[in-house]
């Protein structure tokens, strides 16, 4: 069973900071299959990255995902005040257990 | 649009079922792979179970298998989730969401909420 391990937990940053969070996995991951959603409280969760680096329709070009084997990153890279949430990384039936993104 | 749309939530006593549903438009349901996702409260996201677009395909995650059941009813854009036995660690907001490939949910629904408790 893969395990998905985000880290940090919580990070607190600013508005217009770049901010690069980690998903690294148990063993070596097909990259197709990982993808990143971005929760805010009492909302399901949106897409943001699928196959790694490929951003889903409508979201912001700041958004980018990158890596392979077991480390992948998402990096905003200006972040605007409705970027503050919870971001989880995902391989096909495991999530990890998400970074939070608090305002400093 | 695509919508997706849950309902069926509530409280249950341990030991009860529940059957949720999830109403879907705005897009060829019958094509799509569909998941179902939980979170219990303040926590992270767990993948549940899936179906294949003609429903003759299941997976489960280990602690629901043999107690629920996700099926589909193409004819009404329906997706379900059959809950039976429920335990305390059942309690989550379930999410219903598209599968849009290499198991990539692209739609979610806003979730419904099962409370298993006495």
């Amino acid at each position: 069973e893969i395990v998905l391990t985000q880290s940090p937990g919580t990070l607190s940053l600013s508005q217009g900071e770049r901010v690069t969070l980690s998903c690294r996995a148990s063993q070596t991951l097909d990259s197709s299959w990982l993808a990143w959603y971005q929760q805010k409280p009492g909302q399901g969760p949106r897409l943001l990255i699928y196959g790694t680096s490929s951003r889903a329709t409508g979201i912001p070009d700041r958004f980018s995902g990158s890596g392979s084997g077991t480390d992948f990153t998402l990096t905003i890279s200006r972040l605007e005040p409705e970027d503050f949430a919870v971001y989880y990384c995902h391989h096909r039936v495991t999530f990890g257990q998400g970074t939070r993104l608090a305002i400093k | 649009e695509v919508q997706l749309v849950e309902s069926g939530g509530g409280l249950v006593q341990p030991g009860g079922s529940l059957r949720l549903s999830c109403e879907v438009s705005g897009f060829m349901f019958s094509n799509y792979w569909m998941t179902w996702v939980r979170q219990a409260p303040g926590k992270g996201l767990e993948w549940v179970a899936q179906v294949n677009p003609d429903g003759s395909e299941t997976h489960y995650v280990d602690s629901t298998r043999g107690r629920f059941t996700v099926s589909r009813d193409n004819t009404k854009n329906s997706l379900y989730l059959q809950m039976s036995s429920l335990r305390g660690g059942d309690t989550a907001i379930y999410y219903c969401a598209r599968d849009f490939g290499w198991a990539t949910l692209d739609y979610w629904g806003q979730g419904t909420l099962v409370t298993v408790s006495s």
